[in-house]
């Protein structure tokens, strides 16, 4: 099973909500991403999970706050976001052991702030 | 700061024309080179990984080179479809973290 899943598969939320993504994978892999990638563009990573500790955050905004309560879930908790953050949110794993790591992708969840 | 650059933008091919798909970049202290594709909207799917001390891998129709030197990867579709149609990304890791850095991309329509 190589499968990394992703929901909701799409929200749209007003810029005082709270909303989060949920990613998961049963592959055993220990390290987790989440990337954004507006249109026609490519993805950015913004976080790196290795073995349930963030390992890297790409100066991203507060508003944007990740989380790993386990080696299989990564969560991306949403508040007080804006229009400009509209994008697909893309969640990545790989076993997260050497170079050689392949990063499997996730379907996404394409957000929208109204 | 590692660049990845992809040239074409887009191609347009008719069905059965072999391709190739260029993929540059400025930091050629990578660990590996890594191809994908994504369909509209969706997810990315990883085609092929290139460690750093390979030089080609092949899976079905597909060949990608490496060339550390010169700073270039390439990905060759042999025999094209259009199920080909699709972007195709390419992504550079470098550094001692798992950062991927992703080229711009090639937008490639097989038409019948």
């Amino acid at each position: 099973d190589t499968e990394v899943t992703q929901t909701p598969k799409h929200l749209v939320m007003g810029m005082t909500n709270k909303k989060s993504l949920k990613c998961e994978q049963h592959m055993g892999h220990r390290a987790m991403y989440w990337y954004k990638q507006k249109a026609k563009k490519p993805p950015e990573l913004m976080f790196v999970y290795s073995y349930e500790k963030l390992s890297i955050n790409e100066s991203v905004p507060s508003r944007f706050s990740p989380e790993c309560p386990n080696s299989s879930l990564l969560n991306l908790h949403l508040h007080a976001l804006q229009p400009e953050d509209s994008a697909l949110y893309l969640c990545a794993s790989s076993q997260g052991r050497s170079s050689t790591d392949t990063q499997y992708f996730g379907p996404g969840t394409r957000l929208t702030v109204l | 700061k590692q660049e990845v650059t992809q040239i074409p933008a887009a191609l347009s091919v008719p069905e059965g024309e072999n391709l190739v798909l260029n993929c540059s970049f400025t930091d050629s202290a990578i660990y590996n080179l890594q191809w994908f594709r994504q369909d509209p909207g969706k997810g990315l799917t990883s085609l092929l990984l290139i460690q750093s001390s390979q030089r080609e891998q092949t899976s079905g129709r597909l060949n990608a080179s490496l060339d550390k030197s010169s700073g270039r990867s390439t990905l060759y579709i042999a025999a094209s479809q259009p199920g080909d149609s699709a972007t195709y990304l390419c992504a550079a890791r470098t550094g001692t973290a798992s950062k991927l850095t992703f080229g711009t991309g090639t937008r490639l329509q097989v038409t019948l």
